[in-house]
Parts: C-alpha cells; structure tokens; sequence
C-alpha cells in the first residue's frame, strides 16, 4: 500500500537547469496538489488539480507549470530552476467532502538550486 | 480566501508536560480542522480532526479543541514523549473547496528528555 510515492528524493540543479518532480498515488483519488515547505512559511500551494484533465493555480505558482497526466500521476515542472526555489516539496492527494477533508502526503523531494 | 495563523513557532517542553498549540482561522464558514504531524524527513500525516459541531475531541493523549465564536482551535498534547517531537501543523479547508486545505506555518515542537 504505497499511498503517495515521489521521485526523487533529493536534488541539487544548478541556476537555469530544468527538472521534472513526479508523483503518483494509488489511492484513487480525483484530487491533487503541489506544495512547498519553506521554514517558518509553513506548507504553500503551488499547483493543484481538482480531476484528471484539470490544473489551477494555487498561491505560489510562477516559475512552476504542471501535467496532470492520468488520475494517478502529477508532475511538478520548474523550467529554469532559481535559487528561490530551494525548498522542499511534497505532493499530496486530498479526499474530500462537506465532514472531512484528508491529505495524504508523499516523502518530499528536496530540491537545492545553486 | 481563508487565513490560518498558529503560534508558537517552536515549543520546548519537559518530557511528561503538556504542549498546546494554537491556531485562529478567518473564514466563519469553516466546519473541518486537522491537525498534521511531520517528523523528520517525511511527509505530514493527519493526526486528529475535529468538526465544527463539537466543541472538544480526544485520542489517547492528544486532544483538540475548537472555539466557533473566538474563531480558534488548539492541539493538547498530555504526558509528551520524545516521540512527540516533530513539526505540527493546523489546517482549515480552503475558502469555497471542500478539496484544499490551508495550513497554518507549523509549530516544531521538542520534547525534551
């Protein structure tokens, strides 16, 4: 029982590369999301994608796109990687409804840009 | 949107004390707060949730309380282990979504043996 899985777990890019976060969850759920964990900020959403074939974005998406690209997998993308990027980021998959709302969350990668 | 603020930041306790965690939220249509734990090098994990019909909640030694009128909700921890030392984080469903959560900064709370 996986539940949220993320690769990879660490990564260091330099200014300017590009990377791919990905993220799959065998949970069956409709909901999707990206967050970032900086310190005393708490977690912050960057992207999310409410059902497959959807994406909106959340509070912090420049310098993010992403692909939902079934209704397992959600991929992070940073096209040209900033040192305002390092952080860690987590996937999570959310189910929902009027009683309760859950997140179940991956590992985290954490990402470094120098 | 909705804006949840939680205090303190960081919380040193002696083994066998109590911690309590506070956290207010802004949108009074908010019906749904989870508390998160993260240890160390893992994701956060949903630890105790209470519903906004219900004033108190308890499991074994934790417990959350909520205040509908102030607009705020704490975590109790009694008889805290090491094992309790960990980042804790409130949430509150986003403004409009049953599907989003905003989630206070964190509270990185050590046990001390």
């Amino acid at each position: 029982n996986a539940g949220v899985t993320q690769t990879p777990k660490f990564q260091v890019l330099k200014t300017g590369q590009s990377m791919t976060l990905q993220c799959a969850q065998d949970m069956n759920h409709n909901s999707m999301y990206w967050y970032r964990q900086d310190p005393g900020m708490g977690l912050r959403l960057i992207y999310y994608s409410a059902s497959e074939g959807t994406t909106d974005k959340g509070e912090v998406p420049n310098g993010y796109n992403v692909s939902r690209l079934n209704k397992r997998e959600f991929s992070l993308r940073l096209e040209s990687a900033a040192p305002s990027q390092t952080s860690v980021y987590f996937c999570a998959s959310i189910v929902g409804s009027s009683q309760n709302t859950e997140a179940f969350f991956g590992q985290g990668t954490r990402l470094t840009v120098v | 949107g909705e804006n949840v603020e939680q205090h303190p930041s960081t919380l040193s306790v002696q083994e066998g004390d109590s911690a309590v965690i506070k956290c207010t939220y802004s949108d009074s249509a908010s019906n749904y707060f989870p508390w998160y734990k993260q240890e160390l090098g893992k994701g956060p994990q949903l630890i105790i949730d209470i519903r906004s019909n219900v004033g108190e909640k308890k499991d074994q030694r934790i417990a959350v309380t909520l205040n509908k009128t102030a607009k705020h909700f704490s975590l109790h921890i009694t008889e805290t282990q090491p094992e309790d030392s960990a980042v804790y984080f409130c949430a509150a469903p986003a403004s409009g979504s049953a599907r989003q959560l905003t989630f206070g900064s964190g509270t990185q709370l050590t046990v001390l043996p």
